[in-house]
């Protein structure tokens, strides 16, 4: 059975920084691999979707790699700014599965 | 587009009372899926609908009934609701194995 994990839980950073959540995966059979934000009392937002085959993406300051090998995915955010707050959770779509989510990290960027 | 609406947003159940949770997509998606976020739980898939005319138990299918009414609308049934119930329960569609989209939540509380 997958399982993923991130870490950290939460991480708080002054603004201007650049920063990386990690995500794990326990199977490397997977489709793709899926970053999401959401806000608090909110839906989900798609960030980033990393097909099997690619090694990263990007979007913006957003950067996430996929290295499935080791079953590990890390969402890097260039020069975070407040309105970055939010949880960020990731998502594995393994073969013969449908999407298995992480955890979250919660992210705060102080002003 | 409005992409993935859900209905109601808000409601609040005494035990026993039955509910459906409204689901309706514009996307023309395959895939319909219901999840419910609980804290320290992260999303759960209840269950889901790989394509029109079908359904699936997902990990947490107990106590739900699930109907996809046609291809636009997938609808999740609560017939006695428990207090375990209370949940924040998401809607999500996707066109096949790719980038799922969520709707925005609805909040049951079960008294």
């Amino acid at each position: 059975k997958q399982e993923v994990t991130q870490i950290p839980a939460a991480l708080s950073v002054p603004e201007g920084e650049n920063l990386v959540l990690n995500c794990s995966f326990t199977d490397s059979a997977i489709y793709n691999l899926q970053w999401f934000r959401q806000d608090p009392g909110k839906g989900l937002t798609s960030l980033l979707l990393i097909q099997s085959s690619q090694r990263e993406q990007t979007s913006g300051r957003l950067n996430a790699s996929l290295d499935k090998s080791s079953g590990r995915s890390t969402l890097y955010i260039a020069a975070s700014q407040p309105g970055d707050s939010a949880t960020y959770l990731c998502a594995v779509w393994g073969y013969g599965q449908n999407f298995v989510f992480g955890p979250g990290t919660r992210l705060s960027v102080l002003p | 587009n409005a992409g993935v609406t859900q209905t109601p947003k808000f409601q609040v159940l005494k035990t026993g009372q039955s509910m459906t949770l409204q689901c309706a997509q514009d996307m023309n998606h395959n895939s319909m899926y219901w999840y419910r976020q609980d804290p320290g739980m992260g999303l759960r898939l209840i269950y889901y609908s790989a394509s029109e005319g079908t359904t699936d138990k997902g990990e947490v299918p107990n106590g739900y009934n699930v109907s996809r009414l046609n291809k636009r609308e997938f609808s999740l049934r609560l017939e006695s609701a428990a207090p375990s119930q209370t949940s924040v329960y998401f809607c999500a569609s996707s066109p096949g194995a790719n980038v799922l989209t969520f709707g925005a939540g609805s909040r049951l509380t079960v008294l």
